[in-house]
C-alpha cells in the first residue's frame, strides 16, 4: 500500500524567505503526484501536478520537483508572504484512480 | 461558474441516523471521488466513480454508500453504521483517469450529537 509521508508536519518563517516543503512516497509506480493547498475549513486547492514522466513543474513562485525513482518530492516557494499561510498537501496517483495524500504540512508566514 | 459544490457546508445528525451529503459539478468531468478528512490525517477515499453507473470502494467504504445515475452528481449516504462519522467530508473531481488534476469542492463538515 502506497504511503505518503510529509516533512516537516509544521514550519513557522519570516516573510521573504525561501522554502522547501518534503514529500516522500514508497511505491515508484506512479502516474502523477500533485500537490494543493488547504486553507482552514476550505477545500483543497490544486497547485502544480507533475506526471509521471516529468522532473518539475513551475507556477508564479512555486516550483516542485520529482524524482520517481528514489520516491521523492519537494515543493520550493520562493519569496514567501503572508498569504502563502496555510497546509501544503501532497498526493500521489498509483494503481487505481484516486489520490494517496500525506498528512501535510502547517506553513505559517510571519511578517 | 465552473465548480463543484457542497452542501450543506455543516450537518448535524443524531445518533442513529442516516444522512446524505450533496455534491455536484459542471465541468463535464467524467470522474468523482470522496474523500474524508480527520485533524492531524491526510484525506482517506471513501468511494470513486469513473463514470456513470459505476462506482468503486475506496480505503474506508464501511458505513458509507453512494450512486452516480447522473454525470453532474455523486451523493454521499452516511449510514448509522459507520462507527464515527464526525468528519470533514471533501468531493473531488478529475477529466478522467489518473493523469487529471482533481478538483475539489469546500466541503461539509458532518458532527454527530
Amino acid at each position: 500500500k502506497q504511503e505518503v509521508t510529509q516533512i516537516p508536519a509544521a514550519l513557522s518563517v519570516p516573510e521573504g524567505e525561501n522554502l522547501v516543503l518534503n514529500c516522500s512516497f514508497t511505491d515508484s509506480a506512479i502516474y502523477n503526484l500533485q500537490w494543493f493547498r488547504q486553507d482552514p475549513g476550505k477545500g483543497l486547492t490544486s497547485l502544480l501536478l507533475i506526471q509521471s514522466s516529468q522532473r518539475e513543474q513551475t507556477s508564479g513562485r512555486l516550483n516542485a520537483s520529482l524524482d520517481k525513482s528514489s520516491g521523492r518530492s519537494t515543493l520550493y516557494i520562493a519569496a514567501s508572504q503572508p498569504g502563502d499561510s496555510a497546509t501544503y498537501l501532497c498526493a500521489v496517483c498509483g494503481s487505481g484512480y484516486a489520490l494517496n495524500f500525506g498528512k501535510g504540512t502547517s506553513l505559517l508566514v510571519t511578517p | 461558474d465552473g465548480g463543484i459544490t457542497q452542501s450543506p457546508k455543516y450537518l448535524f445528525r443524531k445518533e442513529g441516523q442516516n444522512v446524505t451529503l450533496s455534491c455536484e459539478q459542471n465541468l463535464n468531468h467524467d470522474a468523482m471521488y470522496w474523500y474524508r478528512q480527520d485533524p492531524g490525517q491526510g484525506l482517506r477515499l471513501i468511494y470513486y466513480s469513473q463514470i456513470v453507473n459505476d462506482f468503486q470502494k475506496g480505503d474506508i467504504a464501511e458505513g458509507y454508500s453512494v450512486s452516480r445515475e447522473k454525470k453532474e452528481s455523486f451523493p454521499l449516504t452516511v449510514t448509522s453504521a459507520q462507527k464515527n462519522p464526525t468528519a470533514f467530508y471533501l468531493c473531488a473531481s478529475s477529466y478522467s483517469g489518473t493523469t487529471d488534476t482533481q478538483y475539489f469542492g469546500p466541503g461539509t463538515r458532518l458532527t454527530v450529537l
